[in-house]
């Protein structure tokens, strides 16, 4: 079956504009992941969805950054008044059910801001 | 708050070779730990996940042990291939929620 697919790949923009990421998890898996990639560093938790609701969304580094996803499938990553600090690679993840089950990536949307 | 190190940071080894990964982390609490691969410019890979009940696990060419009370993981990889070139990453799951991640082993295999 299909894997996890993010979009777009890349993006890039300008400092102050709006972006969004689409993760389309696995087909099944209920719960999803956003982390963040910067360059040479390990990937860093950002939000957690279980279902429609963020169980956990600890890792948001400030209020510029809101995730939804209201069916309980695919998942909308929105970066307000984006900066150029907010470069990085943004991956997704989906489990089966959360709960410390494996989790498995998409290929990641690598977002540059001029 | 749970850090994870991974030591070396690169490591070039000829074909052939066995190597061996290392994985500490600090707060013993974790429930599973997981081995990813990582290619350039790529998303992560899912090499090994091993459970808190478990002290190893293995595919193929790859064995990962895992040390709970000493906060150490090991990835263990035989007979190495210039395929086998990649970032390693190893990644705790932390309030079984979310992983929390080491900055990566760049290994380099060479022909």
């Amino acid at each position: 079956g299909a894997g996890v697919s993010q979009t777009p790949s890349n993006k890039v923009t300008e400092k102050g504009k709006y972006v969004e990421l689409r993760c389309d998890p696995i087909s099944g898996h209920t719960a999803l992941y956003w982390y963040r990639q910067s360059l040479g560093q390990g990937p860093e938790f950002l939000i957690y969805f279980q279902g429609t609701g963020a169980a956990d969304d600890s890792g948001l580094p400030n209020d510029r950054f809101f995730a939804v996803r209201p069916e309980g499938s695919v998942s909308t990553l929105k970066i307000q008044r984006t900066e150029r600090g907010d470069s990085a690679v943004y991956l997704c993840a989906s489990s089966a059910s959360g709960g410390a089950n494996e989790q498995f990536f998409g290929p990641g949307t690598r977002l540059t801001v001029l | 708050k749970q850090e994870v190190t991974q030591i070396p940071a690169a490591l070039s080894v000829p074909e052939g070779e066995n190597l061996v990964l290392n994985c500490s982390f600090t707060d013993s609490a974790i429930y599973n730990l997981q081995w990813f691969r990582q290619d350039p410019g790529k998303g992560l890979t899912s090499l090994l996940l091993i459970q808190s009940s478990q002290r190893e696990q293995t595919s193929g060419r790859l064995n990962a042990s895992l040390d709970k009370s000493s906060g150490r993981s090991t990835l263990y990889i035989a007979a190495s291939q210039p395929g086998d070139s990649a970032t390693y990453l190893c990644a705790v799951y932390q309030g079984a929620q979310k992983l929390v991640f080491g900055q990566g082993t760049r290994l380099t295999i060479n022909p």
